[in-house]
Parts: C-alpha cells; sequence; structure tokens
C-alpha cells in the first residue's frame, strides 16, 4: 500500500490550460505539503496543509491553488499554464507540523511538462 | 533566514571507498537537520536527522552524520560505498513551528565498480 500517492505521475500540456495534480497519504498525518523540484533538482516548499488549514504558503503565483477536502488529501490546481511550471511536484506528508519529528513521507512524484 | 550549502553537485566514489557528502547550513539558533535520499524517480526518503540530542547521528543502510555547531555543518559519511547508493542526496534544515523545510541542492552520488 503506498502511503503517500499521486496523481498523474506524468502530464504533458499545452501552454495556457488548466491542470490538476491529486495526492492522498494514508498515513493518518495531520500535515501535507506541495514542493516543487525544478531541473536542477533543486526543491523548494509551495505550500503546507494541517488539518485542511493553509499553514504556509510561499510566494506562489495565485495561478497555483492548493485545496485540501480532508486532511488526507492536498491536491494542486494550476491556471494558466507557462512553460516555467514545468517541473516534478512532489506532494509530502508528516505526522506533525512542529518540524521536530522532522520526517517527511514524499509521493513519487508528478512530472509536468508544459509545451 | 537559513539556508543550506551542499559541495559538490557530483561526488564519484568507488565501491568500497568512503563517502563523504558536505552540508554547511546558517541558522542563527540551532536548527533541525535531516539528510535525505532520492533514488531515480522516487520521492524523498529520510536518511537520518538531527533534533539535538547525540551529535553523531546513525541512520539508516550504514550512513552517518555528524553535527559540528563550530563549523555549521552536518556532513554524511559511509565507511564503504556500496552500488545501491547511488543516488541524489540532499540536506535540508528546518526550525520553527512549522514543518518549513529549506533543503539543499542535491549532490548525485556515483559509485564505480
Amino acid at each position: 500500500d503506498t502511503a503517500v500517492s499521486q496523481t498523474p505521475k506524468y502530464l504533458v500540456t499545452q501552454m495556457g490550460n488548466d491542470k490538476s495534480i491529486k495526492c492522498e497519504q494514508n498515513l493518518g498525518h495531520d500535515t501535507m505539503y506541495w514542493y516543487k523540484q525544478d531541473s536542477k533538482k533543486f526543491l523548494k516548499i509551495m505550500f503546507s496543509y494541517n488539518n485542511k488549514e493553509l499553514i504556509i504558503n510561499e510566494t506562489v503565483p495565485n495561478r497555483f491553488s492548493p485545496k485540501s477536502p480532508d486532511k488526507a488529501h492536498l491536491n494542486l490546481h494550476i491556471n494558466s499554464l507557462e512553460l516555467g511550471d514545468s517541473a516534478v511536484y512532489f506532494c509530502a506528508s508528516s505526522q506533525d507540523r512542529t518540524g521536530k519529528t522532522g520526517e517527511l513521507f514524499f509521493g513519487e512524484g508528478s512530472r509536468l511538462t508544459v509545451l | 533566514a537559513q539556508s543550506v550549502t551542499q559541495l559538490g553537485s557530483h561526488v564519484s566514489v568507488s565501491e568500497g571507498a568512503l563517502v563523504l557528502l558536505r552540508c554547511n547550513y546558517s541558522s542563527s539558533v540551532p536548527p533541525y537537520l535531516f539528510w535525505y535520499v532520492q533514488y531515480p524517480n522516487q520521492g524523498l526518503q529520510l536518511l537520518l536527522k538531527y533534533t539535538s540530542a547525540a551529535t553523531l547521528v546513525k541512520g539508516i543502510n550504514g550512513f552517518e552524520a555528524e553535527f559540528k555547531k563550530s563549523e555549521t555543518s552536518f556532513h554524511l559519511t559511509k565507511p564503504s560505498a556500496h552500488m545501491s547508493d547511488a543516488a541524489e542526496y540532499f540536506c535540508a534544515v528546518s526550525k520553527g513551528n512549522f514543518n518549513k523545510f529549506y533543503f539543499g541542492s542535491g549532490t548525485k552520488l556515483n559509485v564505480k565498480p
């Protein structure tokens, strides 16, 4: 059973389109995240939700909108896709929000290619 | 502000040789420090973490790291490299009330037979 699962794994689309990536975790964790990994492997946090409440919102264009229907799900919707949005998007979860236990559990990533 | 610097984007060692991956952090207060590993086409997995207990931390797969406050370093080592260790390794730092992790740019470890 996959702990953190993301769909789709690969996504190829045209500039200007709108797309969504879904994430689900079955670990019973309260906190979920979206990270973006660019072509140079640099990993940067985008959003974090704790029990459906947004707690981290980095400087991300408002074309990106996370949605958490419940604490086991955190979806990412992207409007008006641009070439620079091409990246691998990782969903992750953690047991708590304090940073002390420290372990993030990552999904396998969703590779988005914008043409 | 916090940041993490990983020296060397690529490290190549022979099988059986010592692995040393470098990580330095900048933080005004002692942070929590982590090493994650990413195998091809997979998400990151936690190797080990330092959370202000013992300064020498042992992780999975024979890896360990030592927190040196005077050097603001948290280098990752393994005495003897195995082919299966070939992967991308990320150092990360976290501080504060939220799990706001800052990742380094990664070091790709290549293990030669």
